[in-house]
């Protein structure tokens, strides 16, 4: 039972790469989201989808890019990393009315 | 505008005693509330979670209260123990599967 598994788990990036964090899920849900966590931040929803085909902006959009294909994919593009973009990356899924499954997260470092 | 907030950053307390983690929301629209823990390089995993139509939900030493009207909820850990050291976010959403807004966290540390 995979749950939420996000690719890769470590990832350094020079200014001005592109890259995609990979997330996939394999329990049917229809919403999946992104966050980041800085220190004293908390969690912060960059995007989330409501199902495939269908996705919106979270508190903190800008530099990313997201899309949902097929229900059990979620990838997370940027498309210019800049060293504000360092950070740990999670991805979630989840059911109506349900608690939220994280994947392990990802460590972005952009030097 | 943070509309889910953790006031208290950081929590120590004794192995054996009561710890209560805090959280307020300013959102009248929530209607469903979740904690998570969170160790160091891994993923949040829920913890404890209450609809808006109770005010308290039991899970073992795990209990969270909600209070509509203060907007305010509370987690209760009874009896506390080592292992319940960790980060610990307070969430909110409206609505079936719509998005989870997170608190700040608050850092737990139980003292043997």
């Amino acid at each position: 039972n995979a749950g939420v598994t996000q690719t890769p788990k470590f990832q350094v990036l020079k200014t001005g790469q592109s890259m995609t964090l990979q997330c996939a899920q394999d329990m049917n849900h229809e919403y999946m989201s992104w966050y980041r966590q800085d220190p004293g931040m908390g969690l912060r929803l960059i995007h989330y989808s409501v199902g495939a085909g269908i996705t919106d902006q979270g508190e903190v959009p800008n530099g990313y890019n997201v899309s949902r294909s097929t229900t059990e994919d979620f990838p997370l593009r940027l498309l210019s990393a800049a060293p504000s973009q360092t950070s740990v990356y999670f991805c979630a899924s989840r059911h109506d009315y349900t608690e939220a499954f994280f994947g392990q997260g990802t460590r972005l470092t952009v030097v | 505008d943070q509309q889910v907030k953790q006031n208290s950053p950081s929590l120590s307390v004794q192995e054996g005693r009561i710890s209560i983690l805090n959280c307020d929301y300013t959102n009248s629209m929530f209607d469903y509330f979740l904690w998570y823990k969170k160790y160091p390089a891994e993923g949040p995993t829920f913890l404890i979670s209450i609809s808006s139509i109770k005010d308290k939900n039991e899970d073992g030493r795990f209990t969270v209260f909600l209070n509509k009207s203060a907007k305010h909820l509370s987690l209760h850990i009874v009896p506390s123990q080592p292992g319940d050291s960790a980060v610990y976010f307070c969430a909110a959403s409206k609505g079936g599967a719509q998005k989870l807004v997170f608190g700040q966290g608050t850092r737990l540390t139980i003292n043997p």
